[in-house]
């Protein structure tokens, strides 16, 4: 099925442990974006990519990094992971920059605990 | 910056009625677009409806419509023979065609009652 794969779905992780959350997207979108959500709240931009190759800080940056791997990947790295990090994450794609009119196709989500 | 307001944490509606959901923002930008997404408990973010801020005519999907005032920076959203399958959580977002991002309300959660 067309769309953006997250991986892992869950994830528990010991504070200071770091991983990497996988988004992929097979609809030749141009742009890719994280967002993370926590209760009660929106969802907060992390980072996002206009096109492959470029990259840049949304709302909430701090304690993450990113990668754009190629045209249909884009990773969400936390190198020391801390309890305030605890959210769902989505990642998101949509087809162009400056036509993103179109809306935003999500994956299903990672659901992370640091404990 | 763009800040998306959605006034109203929770609603209910019976099944078969008619609700509104409120979505108010403020930006200083003249062309843009607007989405409300529903989110039911499966977690899944799906696309209800999009506005384009230079169309005057309201947006409708089926049984969803909009209510577009561009001077007044309100969009609501408006759902018809509401159904079971509408409870989730609906949020209102704004995507700004200059940093070609979007930024969210922080939700309506709508529980449609039998």
């Amino acid at each position: 099925n067309a769309g953006v794969t997250q991986t892992p779905k869950f994830q528990v992780l010991k504070t200071g442990q770091s991983m990497t959350l996988q988004c992929a997207q097979d609809m030749n979108h141009n742009s890719m974006y994280w967002y993370r959500q926590d209760p009660g709240m929106g969802l907060r931009l992390i980072y996002y990519s206009a096109s492959e190759g470029t990259t840049d800080k949304g709302e909430v940056p701090n304690g993450y990094n990113v990668s754009r791997l190629n045209k249909r990947e884009f990773s969400l790295r936390l190198e020391s992971a801390a309890p305030s990090q605890t959210s769902v994450y989505f990642c998101a794609s949509s087809e162009l920059v400056r036509t993103g009119g179109y809306g935003y196709t999500f994956g299903s989500g990672t659901r992370l605990t640091v404990v | 910056a763009q800040t998306v307001t959605q006034s109203q944490p929770e609603m209910s509606v019976q099944e078969a009625e008619t609700v509104t959901l409120s979505c108010t923002y403020d930006t200083s930008e003249s062309n843009y677009y607007l989405f409300w997404y529903k989110q039911p408990p499966s977690r899944q973010m799906i696309l209800v409806i999009r506005q384009e801020a230079y169309k005057q005519q309201n947006a409708t999907e089926n049984r969803f419509s909009v209510n577009f005032q561009k001077a007044a920076k309100s969009f609501s959203l408006k759902i018809s023979d509401s159904q079971l399958g509408d409870t989730a959580m609906y949020f209102c977002a704004f995507f700004s065609t200059n940093a070609g991002k979007s930024t969210f309300g922080d939700g309506t959660t709508l529980t449609v009652k039998p």
